[in-house]
């Protein structure tokens, strides 16, 4: 069955200071891997995509990165803005476009 | 820039009730996604559309629901006779070719 994990569940980080967050997925052929951010109360927003191990993506603080069996999100001198739950999805063919989440990673940045 | 509308933002309605929710995916694209989220728990597909039809559906997604894409702009999530494990955020989602972009939701609240 295919399946999403991402830890750490919460993360609290000092504003500055650098961490990763960690997507785990079991898929039979992975034809997308995606990263959301999700504010309380919203719907997520789109980050990245990531198609094939050794990818990397960049967005200002934000770089996403891909491997067989894992992805990683991290987050280089973060701000208080930062803060949001960080939603890690997959898409195999088989399943067509539909996306099989993750619970998140909740992160909290203090000033 | 744009962007997936949802209304109402919240819903509250009596058990047993009907409830449409609503949405305007963005003009340009041709693949339409529903989407729930239970407090505390995962984003979980429900159904997608294509092509005026539906392409897959979850389990979830049973006979107490339907959709439809009544006219040229918008795209509609029916639930009928609403129990109140149906409360949850209900994320309409739009896509050109593989990235999804979700509109802010509708909470759905069932008493």
């Amino acid at each position: 069955e295919d399946q999403v994990t991402q830890s750490p569940e919460a993360l609290r980080l000092q504003e500055g200071e650098s961490s990763s967050l960690n997507c785990s997925y079991t898929v039979s052929g992975l034809r997308g891997l995606f990263w959301y951010r999700q504010d309380p109360g919203k719907g997520p927003e789109f980050l990245f995509t990531l198609y094939s191990a050794g990818e990397e993506k960049e967005k200002e603080r934000l770089k996403a990165t891909l491997t067989k069996k894992e992805s990683f999100l991290h987050i280089t001198a973060p701000k208080p803005e930062d803060s949001a739950t960080y939603l890690c999805a997959v898409q195999a063919p088989r399943n067509t476009d539909k996306l099989i989440f993750g619970t998140g990673t909740r992160l909290q940045v203090f000033p | 820039e744009p962007e997936v509308t949802q209304t109402p933002s919240h819903q509250v309605t009596q058990m047993g009730q009907e409830v449409i929710l609503r949405c305007v995916p963005i003009s340009n694209h041709l693949y339409f996604y529903w989407y729930r989220q239970i407090l505390g728990q995962k984003v979980e597909f429900l159904v997608s559309f294509y092509n005026n039809e539906i392409s897959e559906k979850s389990e979830i997604f049973d006979d107490q629901f339907s959709v439809e894409r009544p006219d040229g702009s918008n795209f509609t999530l029916k639930i009928r006779s609403t129990k109140l494990e149906d409360s949850a955020m209900y994320f309409c989602a739009s896509s050109e070719n593989t990235e999804a972009f979700f509109g802010q939701g509708t909470r759905l609240t069932v008493v």
